[in-house]
């Protein structure tokens, strides 16, 4: 059984550029969640889809960022216009539909330096 | 809404030393309560949850955490720690049918010889 894999692992980007982050979830698992982590701070909710429908999102999600799962497999995190504030470490974790209470698994997560 | 406050932001700990890592929630529902371990330029690795029943919860690597209703607490125990325990640990809390998690801010645990 494979964990959540994500795609990049680091990416630098000058502001202004758009970045897209990949996540696939472990399979079988029917909810995809996108957090924000930035240095020395826990994770910080920013989306969550079950299936393919996105439930709920942050405030934390500017207008800037999009996240999709056109097919409730994997999803992507698009962020549009960036900005140096956007550096951090995007994590996506998933989640299956019964039998683990609100157990969300993690992946290794995707780094993103904006300069 | 449901929040977390780590007490400790680090803890230095001599190795084969116990070490009590501090966690407080609040929230004015049910919870259910997670530690995270996060080692350097990696993502979260689950160590232990408390879903329901018995309050005292044993996980991976030797860790376990007891759930306090009363004090609102969810105390994470190690009675004898490795260099390789070095790492960030995180606090977290959901509710039920809420499904994301809120995380603490975090304790360092260094762990020298």
């Amino acid at each position: 059984d494979t964990g959540v894999s994500q795609d990049p692992r680091h990416k630098i980007t000058k502001r202004g550029q758009n970045v897209t982050f990949r996540c696939d979830p472990i399979s079988e698992h029917n909810r995809l969640y996108w957090y924000r982590q930035t240095l020395g701070q826990g994770p910080e909710f920013l989306t969550y889809f079950q299936n393919e429908a996105q439930l709920e999102k942050s405030r934390l999600l500017s207008d800037r960022f999009s996240a999709e799962r056109p097919k409730g497999s994997f999803s992507t995190l698009e962020i549009q216009r960036t900005e140096q504030g956007d550096s951090a470490m995007y994590l996506c974790a998933s989640s299956p539909r019964t039998g683990s209470g609100n157990t969300i698994y993690f992946g290794e997560g995707s780094w993103l330096t904006v300069v | 809404a449901q929040s977390v406050t780590q007490l400790d932001s680090q803890v230095p700990v001599f190795e084969e030393a116990p070490v009590e890592l501090r966690c407080n929630y609040s929230s004015s529902v049910s919870v259910y309560l997670f530690w995270y371990v996060q080692y350097p330029n990696q993502g979260l690795q689950l160590l232990l949850k408390y879903l329901s029943g018995s309050t005292l919860v044993k996980g991976i690597n030797g860790f376990e955490a007891e759930f306090n209703k009363s004090q609102t607490s969810f105390h994470l125990r190690k009675p004898s720690v490795h260099i390789s325990d070095t790492a960030e640990y995180f606090c977290a809390v959901s509710v039920l049918n809420d499904y994301k998690l809120s995380f603490g801010a975090g304790t360092t645990v260094t762990v020298r010889a």
